[in-house]
């Protein structure tokens, strides 16, 4: 079975800082990675996938992920973070033959605070 | 593009009453449908995959007799709680993909209060 970790539970960052949230997952075959971004109440965000390919993904709001088979990592970052990016960071990785049927397992969480 | 709507953001109801939650695909096709539950401060639990037309797919521990799945169209997932107690009270999150690889968008999510 898949499972994801991600083992910063809670990063604090100043604003205009670099950000890097680390992912790894386990997965025997190639997986489907996926960054989702929750603030708080609402529901989950899409901000990058990765399916294939080029190995660095860029994603919306400035983001990007390198997906590094041989560290099994799909690690996030953003180059200058804005004080609107706190919220709740999920990494997730889908499991299946690609088709309809595939299932995602979440990461626990990175919650994300911005200094000012 | 890809957009998921979830209705109601908000019930309060109470124990023993029947709540229904709607997902919605606004501008795709969702062949596939995911139900998720969230507790405070933690990541998603899968409840339950439906496609359209067939019965659901419930994950191991989850009451189908008590969370009822309906994927109607391809536009159109419910979830109802039945005779629903306090401890039914969560926050629940559907989700919709499209045909072959596509990533799962998100609805807003419900919170879900039974007194």
């Amino acid at each position: 079975a898949q499972s994801v970790t991600q083992p910063d539970i809670h990063i604090t960052v100043s604003e205009g800082a670099s950000l890097e949230l680390r992912c790894n997952y386990s997965y025997g075959a190639t997986p489907y990675l996926f960054w989702y971004v929750q603030s708080p109440g609402q529901g989950l965000q899409l901000l990058l996938k990765y399916f294939s390919g080029d190995t660095l993904v860029q994603g919306i709001k400035g983001f990007e992920a390198e997906f590094k088979r041989s560290q099994s990592s799909f690690n996030l970052r953003k180059p200058s973070v804005h004080w609107s990016d706190a919220a709740e960071y999920f990494c997730a990785v889908g499991a299946g033959s690609g088709g309809s049927n595939y299932k995602l397992t979440f990461g626990k969480g990175t919650l994300l605070t911005v200094n000012p | 593009g890809a957009v998921v709507s979830q209705h109601p953001s908000w019930v309060i109801c109470k124990s023993g009453t029947s709540v229904k939650i709607e997902c919605r695909s606004l501008d795709f096709q969702a062949t596939t449908m995911f139900w998720y539950r969230q507790f405070p401060k933690q990541s998603l639990m899968l409840m339950a995959t439906s496609n359209e037309g067939s019965k659901a797919t419930y994950e191991q521990g989850v009451e189908k007799d008590k969370f009822l799945i309906n994927h109607a169209s391809l536009t159109l997932s419910t979830l109802t709680v039945t005779s629903a107690h306090p401890e039914d009270s969560s926050f629940y999150i559907c989700s919709a993909k499209g045909q072959g690889r596509q990533p799962q968008h998100f609805g807003d999510g419900t919170r879900l209060s039974i007194l």
